[in-house]
């Protein structure tokens, strides 16, 4: 599994947009790019994925580089209930099918 | 439409004792897999079963087992349970193993 690498934490005023980075740069040509996102004392909860095109669903957009080694979730318009840790990983759909989760970015919304 | 549910929501053992958490799949999913999160840290991969099947292990020692039941609900059993073992328990449900996996709310599992 590709390793990623994400900042620890980061800010965002709420109603700007929070644009969160990931490199994996090991990334092979068959693993996805999948966003999921943990609120204190929950279940993680799946945002978006893509392989090589952007994509955008009623949460986020994710926007991959075209070599595919880094991309970057955003939020379009932050609110307070979107502080949360964020978790981005590599996942084949092929072999071990399991997430392989980083320590992720601590999203903090400010008022 | 239920999601994925957990059961106990909490959880208290002693050191040496025997544990099983239990894990409902959101409707229409077949496969069920379980994670551990310690404290601070993110999910850490156990197990996975389809079929009935354990079909993949994380690094995790033989004092965790599980089951699936035909109804593709799964239990987590823990035996010999070590002050280390103090965790939220995850169990996510998907369709074939692939795509999309759905967490519930978790077990968090203390031990005294």
């Amino acid at each position: 599994d590709a390793k990623t690498t994400q900042p620890t934490s980061m800010d965002c005023a709420e109603g700007r947009a929070a644009n969160l980075p990931c490199n994996h740069s090991t990334i092979s040509g068959n693993e996805y790019v999948y966003w999921y996102r943990q609120i204190h004392s929950q279940g993680p909860q799946y945002i978006i994925h893509g392989l090589k095109n952007n994509e955008t669903n009623e949460m986020a957009s994710l926007i991959i580089t075209e070599d595919r080694k880094s991309s970057t979730l955003i939020l379009p318009h932050a609110t307070l209930r979107d502080t949360a840790v964020y978790y981005c990983i590599a996942f084949s759909l092929q072999g071990a099918q399991k997430l392989v989760f980083g320590q992720g970015t601590r999203l903090t919304i400010n008022p | 439409d239920a999601g994925v549910t957990q059961s106990p929501t909490h959880l208290i053992k002693t050191r040496g004792q025997q544990v099983t958490l239990r894990c409902s799949p959101k409707s229409g999913h077949d496969t069920v897999s379980w994670y551990q999160q310690a404290l601070g840290q993110g999910p850490q991969f156990i197990f996975q079963y389809y079929e009935e099947e354990e079909r993949q292990r994380g690094n995790f020692p033989d004092r965790f087992s599980g089951h699936q039941f035909p109804n593709y609900s799964s239990e987590l059993n823990v035996n010999a349970l070590l002050l280390g073992d103090s965790a939220l328990y995850l169990c996510a449900s998907s369709l074939g193993g692939v795509n999309i996996q759905y967490f519930g709310a978790g077990t968090r599992l203390s031990v005294l």
